[in-house]
């Protein structure tokens, strides 16, 4: 039969405020996680990683946070802007590069 | 620097043929993982290859085979297509044992529907 998309999450968010998205994880064995925005159409586009051992990593508008007790990521951007509008997956790195990503967040910023 | 790049762009295929998708990657990436994103889902890790060879694979049948070339270039190939099997086929690469997840590149993608 027909394959049927799932419907992502949606974040809507005004221009100028800030978003978070809001990753959970099950691996506790990985060693690094990741950040990707993904634009209709395109391949994922890295934003931001923090490794396992930190809680808290800041990039250019962006701030990740991880909360391992809970398995729990999380993404901040800051002043949200039109061309932030795209789908975020979160990824987990097991090992050597192999990535299981989460189901995915759409961002929608109104202007 | 070229990135990765991934051919052919879009195609169609029906059920039960066979299909072959290409990755270039990142000029210095030895590592070539691929992932397929069905619709409105996250990708989902098929397999890697390193040194021409498999080194890790995900939960996919055997109708999903790759290989690797001595330049690092890489195939995938999917026998027996299933309708279920549309979807959008990422390409990924990177240095050996990607230690840092600004190593690992994407390609744009090769969208397969299957009809």
């Amino acid at each position: 039969g027909e394959s049927v998309g799932l419907h992502l999450p949606t974040l809507s968010v005004q221009e100028g405020d800030n978003s978070i998205i809001n990753c959970a994880y099950s691996n506790s064995a990985s060693d690094y996680f990741i950040w990707y925005k993904q634009e209709s159409g395109k391949g994922p586009q890295f934003i931001i990683d923090i490794r396992s051992n930190m809680d808290k990593r800041q990039g250019q508008r962006v701030t990740v946070l991880l909360n391992k007790t809970v398995k729990h990521l999380s993404l901040q951007i800051a002043a949200t802007q039109p061309g932030d509008s795209a789908v975020y997956f979160c990824a987990e790195n097991i090992r050597g590069g192999k990535l299981i990503f989460g189901q995915g967040t759409e961002l929608s910023v109104k202007p | 620097d070229a990135g990765v790049t991934q051919s052919p762009t879009h195609l169609i295929k029906t059920r039960g043929q066979q299909v072959t998708l290409r990755c270039s990657p990142k000029s210095g990436h030895d590592t070539v993982s691929w992932y397929q994103q069905a619709l409105g889902q996250g990708p989902q890790f098929i397999f890697q290859y390193y040194e021409e060879e498999e080194r890790q694979r995900g939960n996919f049948p055997d109708r999903f085979s790759g290989h690797q070339f001595p330049n690092y270039s890489s195939e995938l190939n999917v026998n027996a297509l299933l309708l279920g099997d549309s979807a959008l086929y990422l390409c990924a690469s990177s240095p050996d044992r990607a230690d840092s997840g600004n190593t690992i590149y994407f390609g744009e993608g090769s969208w397969l529907t299957v009809v």
